[in-house]
C-alpha cells in the first residue's frame, strides 16, 4: 500500500528564515506533486516532479525529488507571511494519487 | 471559466437525509476523481472514473456512497442516510492525457455539514 508521510506536520517560523518540509513515500511512483491549501479553500498546484534529481523553483519555494530515496523536499527561502498555508505532497501511482497529511506552515511577521 | 466546478459549494443537512453533489470537470478531461478531506487531514481518495467507467473505489466509500459519471462528462456523488461523520470537504479533480505532467486540477470543493 502506498503511504506518504510528511514532516513536520506543524511549522511556525519567523519571516526571513529558511526551512525545509520533507515528504517520504513508500513505493515507486510516476509523479510527485506539491500543493498549497489556504484555510477553507481548495488545492493549488505548486510543482509536478517527474524524474530523479528534478528540481523546480517558483519564487521563494523550491522542490526537489530523489526517487532512489523516495524523498521530496520543499524548501522555503527567506519566508514571508504570505506563504502561511498548508502544504501537501502527493504521489501518483497507477493513476491513483495519495496525499500526505500536510504541513501547516505559520510564518510570524 | 474553464476550470473544474462543483455545486453546491456548501451544504448543511440533517442526519439521515440524502445529499447529492455535482462536479463538472475541465472539458475533454477523461479522468475524474473524488476526494474527501476532513479538518486537519489531507484529501483522501474516494473513487475515480475514466470516461464513464468507475475504475476504482476506496474502502472509505461505504454502501451509503455512490458516484456516477453517466456520459463521461459531469459526475455526481450521492450520500444516503448522512451521518455526522460524513461532515467534510468533498473535492473533485480532473485530468486529461495531454502533456508529460498530466496533473490533476481541483475544483473549489463542496463543504458538507451534517447536523
Amino acid at each position: 500500500e502506498l503511504k506518504v508521510e510528511q514532516n513536520p506536520l506543524f511549522l511556525s517560523m519567523q519571516e526571513g528564515k529558511n526551512y525545509t518540509i520533507y515528504c517520504n513515500y513508500s513505493t515507486t511512483s510516476d509523479r510527485l506533486y506539491w500543493y498549497r491549501q489556504d484555510p477553507g479553500k481548495s488545492l493549488e498546484s505548486l510543482f509536478v516532479l517527474l524524474s530523479n534529481g528534478a528540481v523546480k523553483q517558483e519564487g521563494r519555494l523550491m522542490a526537489s525529488l530523489d526517487t532512489k530515496a523516495r524523498l521530496s523536499t520543499l524548501h522555503i527561502t527567506a519566508a514571508v507571511h504570505d506563504l502561511s498555508a498548508t502544504y501537501f505532497c502527493a504521489v501518483d501511482r497507477d493513476d491513483k494519487i495519495i496525499f500526505g497529511k500536510g504541513t501547516r506552515l505559520h510564518i510570524l511577521p | 471559466d474553464t476550470g473544474v466546478s462543483q455545486d453546491p459549494r456548501h451544504k448543511i443537512t440533517k442526519r439521515g437525509q440524502n445529499v447529492t453533489f455535482r462536479c463538472d470537470p475541465i472539458s475533454e478531461h477523461n479522468r475524474l476523481y473524488w476526494y474527501r478531506q476532513t479538518l486537519g487531514q489531507g484529501p483522501e481518495f474516494l473513487t475515480y472514473f475514466q470516461n464513464e467507467a468507475q475504475l476504482e473505489k476506496s474502502r472509505l466509500l461505504s454502501d451509503r456512497f455512490s458516484a456516477e459519471r453517466p456520459k463521461g462528462s459531469f459526475s455526481t456523488l450521492e450520500i444516503q442516510r448522512t451521518e455526522q461523520g460524513d461532515s467534510a470537504m468533498y473535492l473533485c479533480a480532473s485530468r486529461g492525457w495531454a502533456g508529460v505532467y498530466n496533473e490533476q486540477f481541483f475544483g473549489p470543493g463542496t463543504r458538507l455539514t451534517v447536523l
